[in-house]
């Protein structure tokens, strides 16, 4: 069975400095799918980030980037130019391409991230 | 895209009555999922739609649990003689047959609380 593994359950950064949040995974399938969501408080999830694993070439989204590291099982989430409002939980998500009937996301258990002024 | 809503945000009961929850997804997307998350948690996937069809159930959902999704739109989540233990945020996601990476967007959940 695949699971997710984020070790860091806390992290804190000052405002406009840059942060790494790290996760890890463990599956034996090939092709796949990794997400970065986030959840600030008593707000909804949403998406920040996602990879396919076939892709080499690391995701960015505006001050987000992913370093992915597919032999090493790596997929950690680095934040540049921290904001306020980047204050939440964030979540690595895996799917699978080939496990049947469903596409359900397998999630880590997060890391609470706080942004300093 | 008005977004996946769901109704109600909150949800006290007491202990042995029945609940039941609705969600709403993005209009055009035609696959509906169902997770439970606990504090300090991440989501843990309890059951998926496609269209109308329930196409998968977690071994998370007891028998005392039941989704619909009777006509491929809005979906149900209903508990029966609800248990302290059934205290969590529920929540609903949504994705589209078609989209390379079926990303999956999320509302902003039901908070159940047993007493």
């Amino acid at each position: 069975a695949q699971t997710v593994t984020q070790s860091q359950p806390e992290m804190s950064v000052q405002e406009a400095e840059t942060v790494t949040l790290s996760c890890t995974y463990d599956t034996s399938e090939s092709d796949y799918y990794l997400f970065w969501y986030k959840q600030p408080p008593s707000r909804q999830m949403i998406l920040v980030i996602r990879q396919e694993a076939y892709k080499q070439q690391n995701a960015t989204e505006n001050r987000f980037s992913v370093n992915f590291q597919k032999a090493a099982k790596s997929f950690s989430l680095k934040i540049s130019d921290s904001q306020l409002g980047d204050a939440a939980m964030y979540f690595c998500a895996y799917r699978g391409l080939y496990g049947g009937a469903t596409n359900k996301l397998i999630f880590g258990t997060g890391t609470l991230l706080a942004v300093q002024p | 895209d008005t977004g996946v809503s769901q109704d109600p945000r909150h949800k006290i009961t007491k202990r042995g009555q029945n609940v039941t929850f609705r969600c709403d997804p993005i209009s055009e997307h035609n696959r509906l999922y169902w997770y439970r998350q606990t504090l300090g948690q991440g989501p843990e996937f309890l059951t998926y739609f496609q269209n109308e069809a329930q196409l998968e159930k977690s071994r998370l959902l007891s028998d005392r649990f039941s989704a619909e999704r009777p006509k491929g739109s809005f979906s149900t989540l209903e508990i029966q003689r609800t248990e302290q233990g059934d205290s969590a945020m529920y929540l609903c996601a949504s994705s589209r047959t078609g989209d390379l990476t079926d990303t999956q967007y999320f509302g902003p959940g039901t908070r159940l609380t047993v007493l």
